[in-house]
């Protein structure tokens, strides 16, 4: 167990709908992290907060939308969803803003399904 | 445009034989690369990470190599086990102000038969 909650572990939802898929970091983590992984494209990086503040994007779609509150739990909001946003998607955290030198602990992942 | 290759296909070795896994960059100048375990349905588990300028890594039964000039990293394990049965995936990081951005592969899935 990473320490790091993923809520919901299963989602499945319609197209041209809206999701939100809730973080919980490890206790003292102020980064967290969003990543995306499909067959075709692997695991890819979505977004970084760092206590509050985004840190570092990746290739994220403008139709998706992530926020880190003063609590440190974040939130990935995936809205007008297609068939090809079906995913897992994986939060991450570490204890400071250079995720790059540290250790990544990653949640068990939100299995989202868009029928 | 940047690209990073894992062993492509399934490798298969029998208990207490060494597995040798291989990461092989392009268009890209990490500083750091890690690599993560990942089994099926479930988040990756970090394993090791190796700077730009040390050659080598070790912890237990693990061995990672990092290669600039070839721009590749080998990340072995020796007498393997079918626990080590996984996924194995490595990731890279510029040593530029990018936060915690890692990229990653596509990951090599490892099957140790007793």
């Amino acid at each position: 167990d990473s320490g790091v909650t993923q809520t919901p572990k299963h989602l499945i939802t319609a197209t041209g709908q809206r999701v939100t898929l809730r973080c919980s970091p490890r206790s003292g983590d102020l980064s967290v992290y969003w990543y995306q992984q499909s067959l075709d494209q692997g695991l890819q990086f979505l977004i970084q907060y760092y206590n509050g503040e985004e840190r570092a994007k990746g290739n994220i779609l403008e139709r998706f939308s992530a926020q880190q509150f003063p609590d440190l739990h974040s939130e990935l909001n995936l809205s007008s969803l297609e068939l090809g946003d079906s995913a897992l998607y994986f939060c991450a955290s570490s204890p400071g803003t250079s995720g790059s030198l540290e250790t990544q602990y990653f949640g068990p992942g939100t299995r989202l399904l868009v029928l | 445009s940047q690209k990073i290759e894992q062993n492509s296909e399934a490798l298969n070795i029998q208990e207490g034989k060494t597995a040798t896994l291989t990461c092989n960059y392009t268009n890209y100048s990490p500083a750091y690369l890690q690599w993560y375990r990942q089994d099926p349905g479930r988040g990756p588990v970090f394993l090791l990470l190796i700077r730009e300028n040390e050659k080598e890594k070790r912890k237990e039964r693990l061995k990672v190599t990092f290669d600039t000039t070839l721009k590749q990293s080998l990340f072995h394990i020796t007498a393997s086990q079918p626990a080590d049965s996984a996924t194995y995936l490595c990731a890279l990081a510029s040593s530029y102000n990018q936060g915690g951005k890692l990229i990653f592969g596509q990951g090599t899935e490892l099957s140790v038969k007793p």
